[in-house]
C-alpha cells in the first residue's frame, strides 16, 4: 500500500525558477529516497537521506527531512526544461525489510 | 555499474495467454529483487519481494497464482503474468537491491509495458 503523499500533485514553472515538492509519510523510516521518472520510462535515483540526517545536497537538488513531522521536501533550483518529469519520494521503513513504499508523485513541468 | 535490465521492454498479448518478464542485474548480485506495477498517471505499487532461492513474498491484494515470481539466481528474477486480462495491462518495473550494502540502495530496471488485448 502507498503510505506517502506528495504535494503538489502537479507543478508548472518557468525555466530558471525553483521547484519545491513535499512528501509526507506515516511510519518510522530508515531512509527516504527521491526518484525521477520521465514519461513512460524507468526510475532514476536522485538522492537518499537517512533518518538521522536533516538536509542533503546534490548539485541543484536539496532535500530536507523532518522525522518529527514525517515529511520531506525536494527543492530543485534554477530549473531547466529537462527537469520536466514526475518526481516520487519513497520510504524504506524501519525493520529493514528492504521494501520501498512510494508516494503519489508530483508531476513537474518546466516551461522554456 | 549497478545496471538492471528488463526484457522485453514492451509486449502485446491476447487475453488468456501468459507473459514472462525478466529482470536482470547486469554487474552485481542481488539477493533481493522487487516487482512493482504502475498504472497510467499513478505511482508505483509494490507487488512482491523476490528472494533468491526462496518463495516470493506478495503484498496484500496481489494474487500469487496469477503473478508467478521465480528468483532462480543472484542475477535473474522473472515475473509471469498468467492468463492475462486487459486489466493486467500496466507498466511493470523491477528493482534489485545491492547485496551487502548497509543502506537500502535499489536500482530500477527500465520497465516493461504490457498491453493485453
Amino acid at each position: 500500500s502507498q503510505q506517502g503523499e506528495e504535494d503538489p500533485q502537479a507543478l508548472s514553472i518557468q525555466e530558471g525558477e525553483n521547484a519545491t515538492m513535499n512528501c509526507s509519510y506515516k511510519t518510522s523510516i530508515n531512509n527516504l529516497q527521491w526518484y525521477r521518472q520521465n514519461s513512460g520510462r524507468g526510475l532514476v535515483h536522485l538522492i537518499l537521506i537517512r533518518s538521522n540526517e536533516r538536509e542533503k545536497h546534490s548539485g541543484r537538488l536539496r532535500v530536507t527531512l523532518d522525522t518529527s513531522k514525517k515529511s520531506s521536501s525536494l527543492l530543485i533550483t534554477a530549473s531547466r526544461a529537462a527537469d520536466t518529469a514526475s518526481y516520487f519520494c519513497a520510504t524504506d521503513a524501519t525493520g529493514n525489510t528492504g521494501k520501498l513504499i512510494f508516494g503519489q508523485g508530483t508531476t513537474l513541468q518546466v516551461k522554456p | 555499474g549497478a545496471v538492471v535490465s528488463q526484457h522485453p521492454s514492451w509486449v502485446i498479448c491476447k487475453s488468456g495467454t501468459s507473459v514472462k518478464i525478466e529482470c536482470r542485474s547486469l554487474d552485481f548480485q542481488a539477493t533481493t529483487m522487487f516487482w512493482y506495477r504502475q498504472f497510467p498517471k499513478q505511482s508505483l505499487m509494490l507487488m512482491a519481494t523476490s528472494n533468491e532461492g526462496s518463495k516470493a513474498t506478495y503484498e496484500q491484494g496481489v494474487e500469487k497464482d496469477k503473478f508467478l515470481i521465480n528468483h532462480a539466481s543472484l542475477t535473474l528474477s522473472t515475473l509471469t503474468v498468467t492468463s492475462a486480462h486487459p486489466e493486467d495491462s500496466s507498466f511493470y518495473i523491477c528493482s534489485a537491491r545491492v547485496s551487502g550494502r548497509g543502506h537500502n540502495e535499489q536500482f530500477f530496471g527500465p520497465g516493461t509495458r504490457l498491453t493485453v488485448l
